[in-house]
């Protein structure tokens, strides 16, 4: 298994441009999560599917952030516009949802590291 | 509520030694609780876990120790290893929900 993979690993772009990142959740999951990651705030949680459907995005930081699962296999993070303060690792996270199970481990991508100048 | 890290916080250890990475919790609801390890340029790794009705679970070489009364969660691991260098976060989570909060991590490095 290829595990999660997401694209593109780095991306550097102008404030005030559109960013799109990409992530493909390991096959047969059924879950994914969208987190960022920076020193000054941690792993925070941005989003979350289940059956490709969004069922909390409480954690979306401004309305320039959106997201999509037009597909059990594929998802996208948007950022528009991007400002510097964006700037951050963005991992995205998939799980197989098993009803009733205690705790359904996540399986993190290598992240998408984001500059924003 | 959620950690929020600043500085990381770093334990230095000599390889072959045993390590002790710390964390405390927040939230008094929580029942399940996971360590991860992320190394550098990677995303986290789930490497344990551990129900709020067991006070210790061991794994190869790690295991973790479980205090509800003080809401602390720790990981040892024995005879540290240079591979073993990297960025550990716990974490915790409430059955049935899919919100797991991470904390704000612990920086191991082992000295060879």
């Amino acid at each position: 298994d290829a595990g999660v993979i997401q694209s593109p690993r780095h991306e550097v772009t102008e404030m005030g441009q559109e960013v799109t990142l990409r992530c493909k959740p390991i096959s047969g999951h059924n879950s994914l999560f969208w987190y960022r990651q920076t020193m000054m705030r941690g792993l925070e949680l941005l989003i979350y599917f289940n059956n490709n459907v969004p069922i909390d995005d409480s954690g979306m930081p401004e309305d320039r952030f959106s997201a999509k699962m037009p597909n059990a296999s594929f998802s996208t993070l948007k950022i528009q516009p991007s400002e510097p303060r964006d700037s951050a690792v963005y991992f995205c996270a998939s799980s197989s949802n098993r009803q009733g199970s205690f705790y359904n481990e996540q399986f993190f991508g290598p992240g998408t590291r984001l500059t924003v100048l | 509520g959620e950690s929020v890290g600043l500085h990381l916080p770093t334990l230095s250890v000599q390889e072959g030694d045993n390590s002790i990475i710390n964390c405390a919790y927040s939230n008094s609801a929580s029942d399940y609780f996971i360590w991860y390890k992320q190394e550098s340029g990677k995303g986290p790794q789930f490497i344990i876990d551990i129900r709020s009705n067991m006070d210790k679970r061991q794994g190869q070489r790690v295991t973790v120790l479980l205090n509800k009364t003080v809401k602390h969660l720790s990981l040892q691991i024995a005879a540290t290893q240079p591979g073993d260098s990297a960025v550990y976060f716990c974490a915790e989570n409430i059955r049935g929900g899919f919100k797991t909060i991470f904390g704000a991590g612990t920086r191991l490095f082992v000295k060879a």
